[in-house]
């Protein structure tokens, strides 16, 4: 096991509502970042988050945001849900620096109905 | 924008039999990761290719990064039950010195005792 946990492991919400999701990176490990992953996809990046900054962001609209604690913990929370953010949401952790490899949590199933 | 592929889509072995995935990037890549996914599972890292014409060997795993890193390929002798699970390459957004990946498509390998 990486270390990295995720909170809640499954989640069912209705279109419209808001949801926050919780990651708790592998300890010494200062970037988190966040990916979604549809069914028979690949993740696809979200953001990242270093030192409690955003550090770069993927095609994902604004209503995606997220946070990142001193402790380096960190939050992805999605407003105004749509059917197609139905997916596994996975945060990865790792040292900043190039190309270090990433340790995955569990992921969070949300189920937008 | 950046596009990383990879074929087969979907490839079923018998035990004992060679298996082999083929990953494509758009763009030139420093460096290139390989992640395996268990079913119902999260991405686990599994190596990283950093020079152009670089081959690596864990056991029964061959990785390759392509002489204008731009490809890679993971090659499985021998396969066994244990191998099952998609098997997804992953390299840095624009190509460059980041750990903000962009994950290939996957390849699902099922393999029949």
């Amino acid at each position: 096991e990486t270390g990295v946990t995720q909170s809640p492991t499954h989640l069912i919400k209705t279109r419209g509502q808001q949801v926050t999701l919780r990651c708790s990176s592998q300890s010494g490990h200062n970037t988190v970042s966040w990916y979604q992953q549809a069914l028979g996809q690949g993740p696809q990046f979200i953001f990242q988050y270093y030192r409690e900054e955003e550090n770069g962001r993927g095609n994902f609209p604004p209503r995606f945001s997220g946070l990142q604690f001193p402790n380096y913990s960190s939050e992805l929370n999605v407003n105004a849900l749509e059917l197609d953010d139905s997916a596994l949401y996975l945060c990865a952790s790792s040292f900043v620096g190039p190309s270090d490899e990433q340790y995955f949590g569990p992921g969070t199933r949300l189920t937008v109905t | 924008g950046q596009q990383v592929m990879q074929i087969p889509q979907y490839q079923h072995v018998q035990e004992g039999e060679d298996f082999t995935t083929y990953c494509n990037s758009s763009t030139t890549l420093s460096n290139i990761q390989w992640y395996k996914q268990r079913p119902g599972g999260h991405p686990v890292f599994l190596i990283q290719l950093v020079k152009s014409g670089e081959v690596k060997k864990q056991k029964r795993l061959t990785f390759q990064f392509g002489e204008a890193k731009k490809n890679s390929s993971l090659h499985i002798t021998a396969t066994q039950t244990t191998d099952v699970g998609t098997y997804f390459c992953a390299g840095p957004e624009g190509g460059g010195a980041t750990n903000k990946l962009i994950f290939g498509t996957g390849t699902l390998l099922a393999v029949q005792p």
